[in-house]
């Protein structure tokens, strides 16, 4: 079946612009994760759901970045006031329940801040 | 914090010699370790996994060891192929969902 996706998968904005980036998970799979991932490093936890709700999201950088999963499938992650700090690639990831599953990851979006 | 450490940062290996990378965690209730691959621009795939109740795990060419006493476990590739080049990383799990990643290995191997 179909994978993670990711949508954008580059985006280029300008400082203190507004982003939304879009995670569509592995139908039936109820956990979802955003990874902030830059370069030479390892991914870097953000946020997690299970189902619709935002488990931990003990990750986030601080409250200019807010991610939400109405319908407890797809996901928007979204960047206030965008930084040049915010530059990275954004990782998604699902799976079939949060306890002891793998995750599969998505392809990222690239965000690249002027 | 929570952390991994994983080293070497970068590796070269002729073709057909094994290749070692090595990830310490500091959580000692860490309780599941996969290995991912990254090819540059791709993303990150899972290869292998190892289980806290469990000192070893092979698939072909790759094998993963987990020493829980000393909150280390190792990648093991044999028999390198250039196809091996990527980046590897390291994840300790701990709880049912935080994972957390090592710095990341660039495998080179060399025909």
């Amino acid at each position: 079946g179909a994978g993670v996706s990711q949508t954008p998968s580059n985006k280029v904005t300008e400082k203190g612009k507004y982003v939304e980036l879009r995670c569509d998970p592995i139908s039936g799979h109820t956990a979802l994760y955003w990874y902030r991932q830059s370069l030479g490093q390892g991914p870097e936890f953000l946020i997690y759901f299970q189902g619709t709700g935002a488990a931990d999201d003990s990750g986030l950088p601080n409250d200019r970045f807010f991610a939400v999963r109405p319908e407890g499938s797809v996901s928007t992650l979204k960047i206030q006031r965008t930084e040049r700090g915010d530059s990275a690639v954004y990782l998604c990831a699902s799976s079939l329940q949060g306890a002891g599953e793998t995750q599969y990851f998505g392809p990222g979006t690239r965000l690249l801040v002027l | 914090g929570e952390n991994v450490e994983q080293h070497p940062s970068t590796l070269s290996v002729q073709e057909g010699d094994s290749a070692v990378i090595k990830c310490t965690y500091s959580d000692s209730a860490s309780n599941y370790f996969p290995w991912y691959k990254q090819e540059l621009g791709k993303r990150p795939q899972l290869i292998i996994d190892i289980r806290s109740n469990v000192g070893e795990k092979k698939d072909q060419r790759i094998a993963v060891t987990l020493n829980k006493t000393a909150k280390h476990f190792s990648l093991h590739i044999t028999e390198t192929q250039p196809e091996d080049s990527a980046v590897y990383f390291c994840a300790a799990k701990r709880g049912t969902y935080k994972y957390i990643f090592g710095t990341g290995t660039r495998l080179k191997v060399l025909a």
